[in-house]
């Protein structure tokens, strides 16, 4: 079946500094990907829509300048959290659409600013 | 507008009891409705789906859905609870035709499995 590939599963950063999560379709073609942040015992949260060859759309109060997107090829989609700080400390799941009505997921990034 | 209610954060079953995960949603269109599994610090996997057709869904790990119109509602079930079901389920609804397909997901269930 269609699969995902994220990585890292996690990281942990120095607050200040920069993180970039991969997500890889390794079966299929992805045009579209999306990314989720998941805050404890909640829900996911919708971040950003990613288009590849375009940019991406972000979700009403998600600072695109702070979690960068990047979807260059139809295999790959990347976040790339900038100057992060502990409060970005979440778990991240990116996903891809497959086909009309399916969506598969990725294992998730756990990350951990200190 | 579409949205995913997900009556009870928590359900705590013994082991080999019936499996009752509620979920209701509303949409605008016929909806398409979804049920997740995630297991700690994992994706999402997908259990079943309701597109069209039957309305009694079945999907992987003996579980099953029926989508009810008229009550709003896409309960999850399972006869008989294993351990290895412990985890979180999510409820997810996209709209349609003429709707974003993005899914909505409710806030999750956290199934507790006593032996």
């Amino acid at each position: 079946g269609a699969v995902v590939s994220q990585h890292p599963s996690r990281v942990i950063c120095k607050s200040g500094t920069s993180v970039k999560i991969e997500c890889r379709s390794l079966d299929f073609q992805a045009t579209t990907m999306f990314w989720y942040r998941q805050f404890p015992k909640k829900s996911l949260m919708l971040m950003a829509t990613s288009n590849e060859g375009s940019k991406a759309t972000y979700e009403q109060g998600v600072e695109k300048d702070k979690f960068l997107i990047n979807h260059a090829s139809l295999t790959l989609s990347t976040l790339t959290v900038t100057s992060a700080h502990p409060e970005d400390s979440s778990f991240y799941i990116c996903s891809a659409r497959m086909g009309f009505y399916g969506y598969t997921f990725g294992s998730g990034t756990r990350l951990t600013v200190v | 507008a579409q949205s995913v209610t997900q009556l009870g954060s928590h359900v705590s079953v013994s082991e080999g009891a019936l499996v009752l995960l509620r979920c209701n949603y509303s949409s605008s269109v016929p909806p398409y409705l979804f049920w997740y599994v995630q297991y700690p610090n994992q994706g999402l996997q997908l259990l079943l789906k309701y597109t069209t057709g039957a309305t009694l869904v079945k999907g992987i790990n003996g579980f099953e859905a029926e989508f009810k119109k008229s009550e709003t509602s896409f309960h999850l079930t399972k006869p008989s609870a294993h351990m290895s079901d412990a985890a979180e389920y999510f409820c997810a609804v996209s709209e349609g035709a003429g709707g974003s397909y993005i899914p909505t997901f409710g806030r999750g269930t956290s199934l507790i499995v006593h032996p």
